[in-house]
């Protein structure tokens, strides 16, 4: 079956530093890859996407490449902004399927 | 006005009740999802539905019944609620094209089961 794996949080990064969030995957077949990002008090939004290896998504100064090697799509921001304090979901999705998501990680930027 | 609603927005109810949690989307997509999420375990698919007459059941499905009424429309309905679905339900939907099938999310119900 599908499953996705995240780093546990909660991350704590002062502003302007270097985030990473990790992300690993198991699917039976070729899956497309997304991070989602939920905002306190809100529903999730789609932040970045892939779908095929060596992709790079990119949206709001995030990124993640779809590794296919190490079966990974990471995300990755050069300088975190407190307004990107949030919760971040790594998901998947095979054929007709429904999205697998991860549990999901805790980013905290302190000004 | 927002695509997808859900309503109510909080809820809180006693064991053996019968709930229902409603939401409707303005995107014109054929798929929509019920989700919950608990803290530390993400998202769990409860029910899926693809068009008006296809309705697939998720990873936890037991004690959750569903209801297509138009393609507007998608009901979730716990027939006797108990405590341990006290949780944060979502509903999204999808247009179901292409490898990305980008998936709209509501804002979200808490539920509360006493």
């Amino acid at each position: 079956g599908n499953s996705v794996t995240q780093m546990e949080g909660p991350v704590t990064l002062s502003e302007e530093a270097f985030l990473t969030i990790n992300c690993t995957y198991t699917a039976t077949g070729y899956p497309s890859l997304f991070w989602y990002v939920q905002y306190p008090g809100e529903g999730l939004q789609l932040l970045l996407k892939a779908t095929k290896a060596d992709d790079k998504g990119s949206n709001k100064g995030f990124e993640a490449t779809y590794r296919k090697e190490t079966t990974s799509f990471h995300l990755e921001k050069g300088s975190v902004q407190v307004s990107d304090s949030a919760v971040y979901f790594c998901a998947l999705r095979t054929g007709r399927r429904a999205l697998t998501f991860g549990s999901g990680t805790r980013l905290q930027v302190q000004p | 006005d927002a695509d997808v609603t859900q309503t109510p927005r909080n809820r809180i109810t006693k064991t053996g009740k019968r709930i229902m949690l409603e939401c409707s989307q303005t995107k014109g997509h054929d798929r929509m999802y019920w989700y919950r999420q608990d803290p530390g375990l993400g998202l769990q698919l409860i029910y899926y539905s693809f068009d008006v007459k296809d309705i697939n059941k998720g990873e936890i499905s037991d004690g959750y019944s569903v209801s297509r009424q138009a393609q507007a429309k998608f009901s979730l309905s716990l027939e006797s609620a108990i405590p341990n679905q006290t949780a944060l339900y979502f509903c999204a939907t999808s247009d179901g094209q292409g490898l990305t099938d980008t998936q709209y999310f509501g804002p979200g119900t808490r539920l509360t089961v006493l």
